[in-house]
């Protein structure tokens, strides 16, 4: 059974760093093919893809967000970790990993979590 | 900015068929573009329903299917239940990134 979960603060000041962290069960990103993404979701708003790892450690990211976001893997500890800097109150969503077989469906998500931005 | 389109609503009666589309700014959308399709329900994450343009998932109703349709990525619930009414968006692989559309909130009335 795959399973992931979000971690991570839910308030965060402007001009800050945001550090997530995805848990996950069920496969292994040494596996080739696979990959863990994330995509968040402004309250009320539609999805936003943001970037994904691959088992070969290759990050592909928005170009919108290239600038500011890194994600990493730590297979000893079946978790990938993303990294925002510089958040704005526009950062503000439900930020959600999701499991990449290697057919590149987003098969598998996580229950999210919520992330404001504010002083 | 490549920016994908769905309608923003659509409103079908139970058991009967409904069609929702994803455009893309860059032009008619094809296989290449791996199109996926998601439902999201209120306060739940998303569910993948479509990969690949008609893919399903194991868990994916029959009453789902995915082509493509006149340039654009279509997705047809035929004999739709009340359980259907959700957000659906469609996911597109263009210009080495992925891009979701706006969504499609769909109302079973």
């Amino acid at each position: 059974q795959i399973t992931l979960k979000e971690s991570g603060p839910t308030v965060v000041k402007p001009t800050q760093t945001l550090t997530l962290t995805c848990t996950f069960s069920g496969f292994s990103l040494t596996t080739p093919g696979v990959g863990v993404g994330w995509i968040r979701q402004p309250p009320g708003k539609a999805l936003e893809y943001l970037g994904t790892i691959y088992w070969d450690d290759d990050q592909r990211s928005s170009p919108s967000l290239k600038s500011r976001l890194t994600i990493t893997q730590d297979k000893s500890k079946d978790q990938v970790v993303l990294t925002m800097t510089n958040l704005a109150p526009a950062d503000t969503a439900t930020y959600y990993c999701a499991y990449r077989p290697k057919s590149g469906s987003y098969t598998f998500w996580g229950q999210g979590t919520l992330v404001t931005v504010s002083s | 900015q490549t920016v994908v389109t769905q309608e923003p609503s659509l409103t079908v009666s139970p058991g009967g068929t409904v069609t929702l589309t994803c455009a893309s700014s860059t032009g008619a959308v094809t296989s290449d573009y791996y199109p996926n399709w998601f439902q999201q329900k209120p306060g739940q994450a998303p569910r993948a329903l479509i990969y690949s343009t008609s893919n399903k998932h194991s868990w994916t109703p029959a009453r789902f299917s995915g082509s493509l349709l006149g340039g654009k990525a279509a997705l047809t619930l035929s004999g739709v239940h009340p359980d259907d009414e959700a957000e659906y968006y469609c996911l597109l692989y263009q210009d080495e990134t992925l891009v979701f559309g706006g969504g499609t909130k769909l109302t079973v009335l």
